[in-house]
């Protein structure tokens, strides 16, 4: 049963450390997606890619977040430094998306971040 | 992006049939609509999509009148398992990103 994984599931850290998330994309997807969700503000897009190159990070913070796909079958979520508005559970989600198919999103369980 | 307005709570008992409508006022033509399901602490869950006039699966249907700016959502005889939170999407095409808003909360109880 395939299925996306993300790493860790849950992280606690203090202010100003760096937070690494990990996702591993199901084989094959190659659309992959970073969401963050909050009470307040619900799932929020905040990277996108295609075939490993980013499409769209226009939500997310640039001074301190960076989202990367070193290679097909991992993308990583880097928080540098980290804040207490970071808190937040980050949602990894993949599919196999073209032009022209408008086929589902698979999302992992997500890491719920705490950063105090 | 088409603008979707889906009602923020609902209430059902077990067995009963569950309907959540979704307007989408400024779809176009492209656009596809589709349903996402969300438990707590895990991430969305493809429920349905659809075009127009009527999908059925093993999970729910979908019905989008011919003007396509609504559609529903049907839940046959909810059980106490599907409660959570309801997400309506507006999809463009196969490369676009997943937008999504607030979403219903359906509540069932016993």
């Amino acid at each position: 049963d395939a299925r996306v994984t993300q790493t860790p599931r849950h992280k606690v850290t203090e202010m100003g450390q760096e937070v690494t998330m990990r996702c591993q994309p199901i084989l094959g997807h190659n659309t992959v997606f970073w969401y963050r969700q909050t009470m307040m503000q619900g799932l929020e897009l905040l990277a996108y890619f295609r075939n490993r190159a980013p499409l769209d990070d226009s939500g997310m913070p640039k001074d301190r977040f960076s989202a990367e796909m070193p290679d097909a079958t991992l993308a990583t979520l880097k928080i540098q430094p980290s804040e207490p508005r970071d808190s937040a559970v980050y949602f990894c989600a993949s599919g196999p998306r073209d032009r022209g198919r408008r086929t589902e999103a698979f999302f992992g369980q997500g890491t719920r971040l705490t950063v105090v | 992006l088409a603008k979707i307005t889906q009602p923020i709570s609902m209430d059902s008992y077990e067995g009963q049939e569950v309907n959540i409508t979704c307007s989408h006022n400024n779809i176009a033509t492209n656009d596809y609509i589709t349903w996402y399901q969300q438990f707590p602490s895990q991430g969305p869950r493809f429920i349905i999509q659809g075009y127009k006039t009527k999908v059925t699966n093993e999970v729910a249907s979908l019905f989008i009148p011919a003007d396509r700016k609504s559609s529903t959502l049907s839940l046959p005889r909810v059980s106490l398992s599907d409660t959570a939170v309801y997400y309506c999407l507006v999809e463009d095409s196969g490369y676009s990103t997943l937008t999504f808003g607030k979403g219903t909360m359906l509540l069932v109880s016993p």
